[in-house]
């Protein structure tokens, strides 16, 4: 596609509940970033793949986050029992090679998320 | 692993003055320090970028230094305009992830 594509762009779930987030990064990149950005807040890094090898996961707040991404396409983050201090818009971003010749991020629109 | 730092949190100018926003890192290794303009309600876009290997670089009306001795890095605005308005992300990195700091909210009054 022409740029990262991010799903759903709402989600409104009640405490407790297991979300999904989806991100189609763009063709070809081989890394791909899940960010987490609270209302007015900075860009918090969660987990970082680069191609085949391992993800880094080390900005995952607890062991009720984890990510998975086959190859270098689609990436899903789950979130299970929601708790309210998760409502954030989660940013996906995808990269042709982090820090490398060409190290921009092309972000997706984000998923907004609110646990109730 | 890397903490990168970033001040002001919020800055106001009038147009036509500069605007300085400032970040420091802590990791030694990292060596790519992009900075990101994020709009209301938008994604976040790069502006410019600047490799450990370069002192400063400049982009018409913005520039970035980097001071690897001391850890720190620097985006400067002139003649600063409205639609300057805007988040200001710094970030550092290297081969590996990047590291953002908390934003600078930049408003440029008329």
């Amino acid at each position: 596609g022409a740029g990262v594509s991010q799903s759903p762009s709402n989600k409104v779930t009640e405490k407790g509940k297991d979300v999904e987030l989806r991100c189609d990064p763009i063709s070809g990149h081989t890394a791909l970033y899940w960010y987490r950005q609270r209302l007015g807040q900075g860009l918090e890094f969660l987990i970082y793949f680069q191609g085949n090898s391992a993800p880094d996961k080390s900005g995952l707040p607890s062991d009720r986050f984890s990510a998975e991404r086959t190859g270098e396409s689609v990436s899903t983050l789950t979130i299970q029992r929601t708790q309210q201090e998760d409502s954030a818009v989660y940013l996906c971003a995808s990269s042709l090679l982090a820090g490398g010749p060409t190290g921009e991020l092309f972000f997706g629109e984000g998923s907004r998320l609110t646990v109730l | 692993g890397e903490n990168v730092e970033q001040h002001p949190s919020t800055l106001s100018v009038q147009e036509g003055d500069s605007a300085v926003i400032k970040c420091t890192y802590s990791d030694s290794a990292s060596n790519y320090f992009p900075w990101y303009k994020q709009e209301l309600g938008k994604r976040p876009q790069l502006i410019i970028d600047i490799r450990s290997n370069v002192g400063e670089k400049k982009d018409q009306r913005i520039a970035v230094t980097l001071n690897k001795t001391a850890k720190h890095f620097s985006l400067h605005i002139t003649e600063t305009q409205p639609e300057d308005s805007a988040v200001y992300f710094c970030a550092a990195g290297n081969t590996d992830k990047l590291i953002f700091g908390t934003g600078t909210r930049l408003q440029v009054f008329p």
